[in-house]
């Protein structure tokens, strides 16, 4: 089955700065890379996700990249904020399952 | 449009009980998901249900199943609890039982078994 390494498990930011959060994979048939958000008492939460034929997406302080040769893909968040501070969790799925694979998370604390 | 809820929001359950978690999907989602999160770790898989049947299942054993009702709703059943079961469990919900943008995921259930 599928593994998604995620690294690394904890990053300290300051506000303002940027921060980069990346994951692997190992499945070729994955090709749908969603990232989400989760705040302490809260599920996750989607944020921004990337399709196989894309590149690059990029929503407003965030951005995803995907190298698909290389299996694996990235989180960039610019301009941190203290609310940014949360659990951030990468998964992988594809069209021949029906369940999304977790990586095992990254604690990010923007510090003010 | 409602989001997805769970109930109860925790629980705490003595080892070898039987425990029943409730999720309501968001209106107009068809799929249900469940997955367990350990503490400091990534939801895992334990099983869907699209149409009221199974489609689906993780790495768990039969100790853990499930039910979907005609609107939707979703039951997730654990018998013998054992400790390692002490986790928050996530119910999703979705509108395709195939590909799915992401899942609209509840706040969670947090089971502790004692």
């Amino acid at each position: 089955g599928e593994n998604v390494e995620q690294h690394p498990s904890t990053l300290s930011v300051q506000e303002g700065d940027s921060a980069v959060i990346k994951c692997t994979y190992s499945d070729s048939a994955s090709n749908y890379f969603p990232w989400y958000k989760q705040e302490l008492g809260k599920g996750p939460q989607l944020i921004i996700d990337i399709r196989s034929n894309v590149g690059e997406k990029k929503d407003q302080r965030i951005a995803v990249t995907l190298n698909k040769t290389a299996k694996h893909f990235s989180l960039h968040i610019t301009e941190t904020q203290p609310e940014d501070s949360a659990v951030y969790f990468c998964a992988a799925h594809s069209n021949t399952g029906n369940q999304f694979y977790f990586g095992t998370g990254t604690s990010l604390t923007v510090i003010p | 449009e409602t989001g997805v809820t769970q109930s109860p929001t925790h629980l705490i359950k003595t080892r070898g009980q039987q425990v029943t978690l409730r999720c309501s999907s968001q209106s107009g989602h068809n799929t249900v998901s469940w997955y367990q999160q350990a503490l400091g770790q990534g939801p895992q898989f334990i099983f869907q249900y699209y149409r009221e049947e199974e489609n689906g299942r993780g790495n768990f054993p039969p100790r853990f199943s499930g039910l979907q009702f005609p609107n939707y709703s979703s039951e997730l059943n654990v018998n013998a609890l054992e400790l390692d079961d002490s986790a928050l469990y996530l119910c999703a919900s979705s509108l395709l039982r195939g590909f799915v943008r992401g899942y609209t995921f509840g706040s969670g259930t947090r089971l502790t078994v004692v």
